[in-house]
């Protein structure tokens, strides 16, 4: 069955370091989200990727779609404090599916 | 606050006890979704609705849990009776369609359950 894992589980960095979160798939996927929630907080949508090898945007975010549709990255530049929280992947193959997450600190 | 409302915000309630979560999606989502977290861990799907019609409960624990909406606005959750596993957030979430269909999903703030 669909097998997807999240890694890291944790990562805690210094404030102005860049972050990485990957989501690995053992099949193809139509497509993926990710959101991010923060401590106390719900998980708060920030994109979707569709295409194979797409790549988007915003700001200091950078997400990625692997060419073969299994995997998918999300890259922070120069993290700042206001981006601590857990960053899930999700997607839909006959039912949805979160990720475990990647909880980032961030030390300033 | 979320534009999906939930409540209550809290529930602590002893084992064996009945419990219901009210989940009130965002004016003209057709699609609602109940989801279970455990705190470290991401959302568990529960139950999908597309308008009032259960799309997929394959993950509802269905010997205790039930989910309704009726008319195909808000929902209801139940559990019945309670079980020391059980506490968790309930998280509820709406989108216009089926996120298959590129809509993303929008979350209540949701019901953080105790059980005794």
């Amino acid at each position: 069955g669909q097998q997807v894992m999240q890694i890291p589980q944790y990562q805690h960095v210094q404030e102005g370091e860049d972050f990485t979160t990957y989501c690995n798939s053992s099949t193809t996927l139509s497509n993926i989200q990710w959101y991010k929630q923060r401590p106390g907080g719900h998980p708060v949508f920030l994109i979707q990727l569709v295409k194979s090898g797409e790549v988007k945007k915003q700001k200091r975010l950078t997400f990625q779609f692997g060419e073969a549709k299994k995997n998918s990255s999300l890259h922070i530049t120069a993290t700042q404090t206001t981006d601590v929280g857990t960053y899930f992947c999700s997607y839909n193959n006959n039912d949805m599916r979160f990720g475990a997450g990647t909880r980032l600190t961030v030390k300033p | 606050e979320a534009e999906v409302a939930q409540s209550p915000r809290y529930k602590i309630t002893e084992k064996s006890q009945a419990v219901a979560f009210w989940c009130d999606p965002i004016s003209g989502h057709a699609t609602l979704y109940w989801y279970r977290q455990i705190l470290g861990q991401g959302p568990e799907l529960l139950v999908q609705f597309q308008d009032e019609s259960v799309v997929d409960d394959s993950q509802l624990p269905k010997d205790r849990f039930s989910a309704e909406r009726l008319k195909g606005v808000d929902s209801t959750l139940k559990i019945q009776p309670a079980e020391l596993g059980d506490s968790a957030m309930y998280l509820c979430a709406s989108s216009p369609t089926p996120t298959g269909e590129n809509q993303p999903q929008h979350f209540g703030d949701g019901t953080r359950l105790s059980i005794l």
